[in-house]
Parts: structure tokens; C-alpha cells; sequence
């Protein structure tokens, strides 16, 4: 089955700077890659998604690219701020499937 | 618009003991799934309910077992509870059962089993 495996589990940046998580995945067969953010005592919340069609998807100052050959697909949040400081998950999954296979999480701090 | 509402917020069980949660879909959504997060770690999915039935399932016993009702909410029922079943239980709404649409998380319901 699936499996996604997302690095750093921490990242710390000084408020300003750029933030890069990065995720590989194992199933050629996925198609569809969400990142989540989720704050303390919050459900994850969907911040930006992409589909194997395209290679890169921008939303302000988040934009996630994807690599389908070498199964790679990463988070770019620019000019950070305080309130970026959070859990971030990827994840993955196919047409024919009805999960999402998640990473492990990346803790994000942001320095003021 | 409404999103995904979890209920209860928290619960404290007993180990043996039987809990149910619940989860209203986000407007316009016929797709639930449910997934556990323990503490640290990324969601695991339980299962998936789309047309009031089972439609997909992780790797979880069959102690886990769900619901899905005409108006797309759900029930997530886990019994004879075990102390490794404290966890964050998330439930996701979606506009389709097909694994490449988004899902929509709600706040979840912490369990702790003592």
C-alpha cells in the first residue's frame, strides 16, 4: 500500500524567512496531494492541494510543487509570520482509493 | 455554509466500555470518513461511508464499526475499548468517495480511556 514520509519532523525559521517541507511517496498509482495545517487542539485544515497533472500550484505565499517521477512533492511557505506556526501534514491518494495516507507531520515554529 | 461539526469534544471511558461519536457532514457533502491521530502522529484512516454504507476500511478491528445516516452525518462506535484507542478522532467530509477530492476536517473529539 501507500506509504508517505515527510521530512523534517521540525523546522524553526526566523519570521521573514522562507519554509520548505518536503514528502516522498511510494504508490505511482497516487494522484492527488494535500497539505493540511493543523494548530493545537484543531482538526487539520486544508491549505493547498495538487493533482499529478500539474507540476506547481500557487496560493499567495504558499505554492507546492510536484516531482512525479521521483515521487516527490513539497511545501513552499514564503515571508513567513508567527501565525504559520503549526503542524503540517501531506498527503496522498489515488481516484480509486478512499483514504488519504498521511505523513508524519512537520513541526513549524516561527521566530519573531 | 456549515463545516464539519464533531460531538463531544472530549470523553473519558472507562477500558471495556463502549463510546460513540458523531459527525455532521459539511453542507452539500455525501462522503464521511473517519481517521484516528494519536498524539505526534499523522491521521490514520478508520474507515469510509458514502450512501449509508461502508465503503472502505483501514486496518482497525471490527470493534470499529460506523454509521451513516439520509442526512450524510455519521457515527463512529468503538467497543470493549482499550487504553490505545486515547486518541484524536477526526472525522472528514467530502463531495465525493473517490480518494482524488478534497477532504474537509472538523475540530474531532479527544478520547481518553483509562
Amino acid at each position: 500500500g501507500e506509504n508517505v514520509e515527510q521530512h523534517p519532523s521540525t523546522l524553526s525559521v526566523q519570521e521573514g524567512d522562507s519554509a520548505v517541507i518536503k514528502c516522498t511517496y511510494s504508490d505511482s498509482a497516487s494522484n492527488y496531494f494535500p497539505w493540511y495545517k493543523q494548530e493545537l487542539g484543531k482538526g487539520p485544515q486544508l491549505i493547498i492541494d495538487i493533482r499529478s497533472n500539474v507540476g506547481e500550484k500557487k496560493d499567495q505565499r504558499i505554492a507546492v510543487t510536484l516531482n512525479k517521477t521521483a515521487k516527490h512533492f513539497s511545501l513552499h511557505i514564503t515571508e513567513t509570520q508567527p501565525e504559520d506556526s503549526a503542524v503540517y501534514f501531506c498527503a496522498a491518494s489515488y481516484q480509486g482509493a478512499q483514504k488519504l495516507v498521511f505523513g508524519q507531520g512537520t513541526r513549524l515554529t516561527i521566530n519573531p | 455554509e456549515t463545516g464539519v461539526t464533531q460531538s463531544p469534544t472530549h470523553l473519558i471511558k472507562t477500558r471495556g466500555q463502549q463510546v460513540t461519536l458523531r459527525c455532521s457532514s459539511q453542507s452539500g457533502h455525501n462522503t464521511v470518513s473517519w481517521y484516528q491521530q494519536a498524539l505526534g502522529q499523522g491521521p490514520q484512516f478508520i474507515f469510509q461511508y458514502y450512501r449509508e454504507e461502508e465503503n472502505g476500511r483501514g486496518n482497525f478491528p471490527p470493534r470499529f464499526s460506523g454509521l451513516q445516516f439520509p442526512n450524510y452525518s455519521s457515527e463512529l462506535n468503538v467497543n470493549a475499548l482499550e487504553l490505545d484507542d486515547s486518541a484524536l478522532y477526526l472525522c472528514a467530509s467530502s463531495p465525493s468517495p473517490s480518494g482524488s477530492y478534497e477532504q474537509y476536517f472538523g475540530p474531532g473529539t479527544r478520547l481518553t480511556v483509562t
